[in-house]
């Protein structure tokens, strides 16, 4: 089965900063990958996903990387606002697992003002 | 319109009750999801439903049981639940045609006493 790990459960950032996000995840037929925002009350909110055939996107504020070698990919906010502050979750998921994605165990983002 | 919206937010409910939650959705999407998620963990898939039809059951216990009346609509009946069935269930939607953004409702918070 897909395991799918955060490396820090808790990140603090000076409000400005970058923040950077990591997950692990270990099934290596995984070609889908998704960061969700989770704020305390609310569902899960889209910020970015990426394919394997890319190892790297950009959006607004945000960039994801994708390392296939080492099953590792990330999250990196610029600019780290106290709007940021919330539960970030990776996601993973395959092809062969149309629409079945694995969450990861979250990171919570602490940005310091 | 881009949201997805749950009823009701809250709920209480003894455990020889039934009840059932309701999640709709107007944005065309033709898969629809059922997740929980329990304090501080990542949200965990119940079920699929891809175009009315369930696609993925991931071994959830009989005393819940999804429905999918119409594309927008996805009700989760709930009966004879346990103390330890309290969580937040999220409903989500995303265009049918493999691996892309789910979109999340804000959840029910459940407590089964």
């Amino acid at each position: 089965g897909e395991s799918v790990g955060l490396h820090l459960p808790t990140l603090s950032v000076q409000e400005g900063d970058n923040s950077i996000i990591n997950c692990a995840y270990s099934n290596s037929a995984s070609d889908y990958f998704i960061w969700y925002k989770q704020e305390s009350g609310k569902g899960p909110q889209f910020i970015i996903d990426i394919r394997s055939n890319m190892d790297k996107r950009q959006g607004q504020r945000v960039t994801v990387l994708l390392n296939k070698t080492v099953k590792h990919l990330s999250l990196q906010i610029a600019a780290t606002q106290p709007g940021d502050s919330a539960v970030y979750f990776c996601a993973v998921g395959n092809s062969g697992g149309y629409q079945k994605v694995t969450f990861g165990t979250g990171t919570k983002l602490q940005v310091i003002p | 319109d881009t949201e997805v919206t749950q009823t009701p937010k809250h709920l209480v409910m003894g455990m020889t009750n039934k009840k059932s939650l309701k999640c709709e959705q107007h944005m065309g999407h033709r898969a629809m999801y059922w997740y929980k998620q329990k304090a501080k963990k990542p949200p965990e898939l119940m079920f699929v439903y891809s175009y009315e039809k369930l696609s993925i059951n991931e071994s959830v216990p009989s005393r819940f049981s999804p429905e999918c009346p119409n594309s927008s609509l996805l009700n989760l009946h709930l009966h004879a639940l346990q103390p330890e069935d309290s969580a937040l269930y999220l409903c989500a939607s995303s265009p049918s045609g493999g691996n892309t953004e789910a979109f999340f409702g804000q959840g029910t918070r459940l407590t089964v006493v």
